[in-house]
């Protein structure tokens, strides 16, 4: 059964501080990872698509790093501003195109 | 450019009726997948097309549940004799392939009562 965790589910983070999240997924077969940001009341929004071991990727203050031997890969935001506060799914694609989904970290950040 | 589009955008029904939800992908997308979001919930996959056929249709949830796409681009999802289960927000997105980002509608939220 292919699984897919994210952790924390819900983190609470204090404007301007930094934090990160993880997302482990299964480390055969891997093909990609997406992570995507869904806020409330809309639907959600693409940040990355990573597909090699190693890959860093990075979009203003949000960064991704991507581990595909040990099955995990992390995202990063610095500096922490209320419009980040959203839920931040990650999905894994195996070599037979199957995307699976995570149940996501819901962000909160305290002005 | 236009994004992906769906109507209608609430659609209130009675239980057992069928209904027809629209899905207009990003023309040139071939790939679409169409999920939900009941409350409280994450996201559910149901179904992904390539071009018109799908294949992987793992995710619908009982026989009362189908979707067809005509052309490579429009979508419908019909829910037959619906629940008060199958209340939820019904997301589609499309892809331009199946290993890229993946572009969502603003959602149908369906309410049966």
């Amino acid at each position: 059964i292919l699984n897919v965790e994210q952790s924390p589910q819900s983190l609470h983070v204090q404007e301007g501080d930094s934090t990160n999240f993880t997302c482990s997924f299964p480390s055969s077969n891997f093909y990609a990872l997406h992570w995507y940001r869904w806020e409330t009341a809309k639907s959600p929004e693409a940040l990355f698509v990573m597909t090699l071991n190693g890959d860093e990727k990075k979009k203003g203050r949000i960064s991704a790093t991507l581990n595909t031997k040990e099955g995990y890969s992390y995202l990063y935001i610095k500096g922490s501003q209320p419009e980040d506060s959203a839920t931040y799914l990650c999905a894994y694609m195996d070599s037979n195109y199957q995307l699976i989904w995570g149940a996501g970290t819901k962000l909160i950040i305290k002005p | 450019g236009a994004g992906v589009s769906q109507s209608p955008s609430n659609k209130v029904t009675e239980k057992g009726k069928d209904v027809e939800l629209r899905c207009d992908p990003i023309s040139g997308h071939t790939a679409l997948y169409w999920y939900r979001q009941s409350l409280g919930q994450g996201l559910e996959f149901l179904i992904y097309f390539q071009g018109n056929s799908a294949p992987d249709k793992s995710g619908l949830p009982s026989d009362r549940f189908s979707a067809e796409r005509t052309g490579g681009s429009v979508s419908t999802l019909t829910i037959q004799r619906t629940q008060q289960e199958d209340s939820a927000v019904y997301l589609c997105a499309s892809s331009s392939a199946r290993i890229s980002e993946q572009y969502f509608g603003p959602g149908t939220r369906l309410t049966v009562t």
